[in-house]
Formats: structure tokens, sequence, C-alpha cells
């Protein structure tokens, strides 16, 4: 079976640092990617792992762990526009094409 | 530069009524996918188009349809949309790489 699992909610406060975390068991693995999503907007994407270890993009970091099927998205110096929903989602390649398995997102709310 | 676009961004339908909803890209990508994203859940691949073909996915209801005339334009038609079906729709394309692009979405309100 196909699993990817994130917390539900977080809070952070304006200026901190966060990090959400993303745990998965699939049948395959190409790779993951991490979205952002605003309220009633499409995924943006942040970042994208495919080997273990931490990329680093700006205020956002991912890191990958593939014998722990593990990753996190770490923020830093948090903005009351990061309020958003975190998505994690697997590459599952299958064939000609390739398929995101997505987790159900991380609903981050950013506090003054 | 809007790269995918669908259209509309908001479609109100009646129980019953078949509704169809646009998409459109400018990347020249070979794949389109259709997802569906109910309100707190994660997006859920209906199906997906590599040039011509179709690939549907297992669980995805009779009641959805997709078509795609050409590389730029794909459609989803839902034919007889029930009250579960209200939720946001989602296009994406897909090229070379394992990224997939986005569109805004269209929201579908189902009364």
């Amino acid at each position: 079976g196909q699993n990817i699992d994130q917390p539900t909610e977080m809070t952070a406060t304006e200026g901190a640092i966060v990090q959400i975390n993303c745990t998965y068991q699939t049948s395959g693995f190409n790779g993951l990617f991490w979205y952002q999503q605003h309220a009633g907007e499409a995924p943006t994407f942040l970042s994208y792992n495919v080997l273990d270890g931490l990329e680093e993009k700006g205020r956002f970091s991912s890191f990958l762990s593939r014998s722990k099927g593990y990753s996190y998205l770490l923020l830093k110096e948090l903005q009351m526009k990061d309020s958003a929903s975190y998505l994690c989602a697997v590459v599952n390649y299958g064939g000609a094409t390739n398929k995101l398995i997505f987790g159900t997102g991380t609903l981050l709310a950013v506090q003054p | 530069d809007a790269m995918v676009i669908q259209n509309p961004r908001y479609q109100v339908t009646q129980f019953g009524k078949p509704v169809t909803l646009s998409c459109s890209q400018t990347l020249n990508h070979n794949v389109m996918y259709w997802y569906q994203q109910k309100s707190s859940q994660a997006p859920k691949l209906l199906f997906h188009y590599y040039d011509k073909d179709f690939n549907n996915e297992a669980d995805t209801p009779d009641n959805f349809q997709s078509r795609r005339p050409n590389t730029s334009f794909c459609f989803l038609d839902i034919r007889s949309p029930g009250l579960g079906d209200a939720a946001m729709y989602l296009c994406a394309t897909g090229g070379f790489g394992y990224e997939q692009y986005f569109g805004p979405g269209t929201r579908l309100t189902v009364t």
C-alpha cells in the first residue's frame, strides 16, 4: 500500500523556525516533493529531493533519508505569508509517466 | 505568464447536470493530469494523459471522463454530478522531469 503521513496542523511564531515532518511507505520511490498551497489556490513547487541529505533554498530547506522513509521541510525566519498548507508528495514512476502520491498536508498557522 | 490555465475558476452546477471543466497549457508538456481535492484532503489523481494515451486510476468513478483533443487542451467531464463531487479540481502538466506544474484549479459547487 501507499502511505504518507504528515502532522495535520502546526502553529509557529513570526520570525521563528518550524520543521514539518513527512514519513512515507510507498511501493516505489523516485524522489519527494514539497509543495505549498494557500487556501483556494493551486499547489506551488518548493523543493525536490531524490538523494539523501539537505537541500537549501533561501529560507526553505528540505531533508531526505530514504532508508528511514523520512523527509522534513524547514522554514526559517517565518513570515505571516508562510501561513499555508504544506504538502509532501512522493514520486512513483510507472512506465512512461510519473505519478505523485500526496500526503494530506500540514496546515501551518504563523502568528504575530 | 500563465502556464497552466483552468476555466472557469468557479463552477456551480445542479445535481445530475453534466459539467465540463477546461485546462490548457503553454508548456508543450506531454503529460496532463487531473486531480480532485476535497477540503482538508490530499489531491487525488483521477487520470492522466501521456500524449493521447489515457490512463485511468483504478478507483476513479465512471462518472468522470476526460478528453484531450490536442497537446494544449484537456477537459474533465462529469456526467452526472453528485453532492459528493463538490471539490477543487486541479489540472497539472508534466514534462521531462518529475515536477508537475499546477493550474489555479476550478472549484466546483453542486446544488
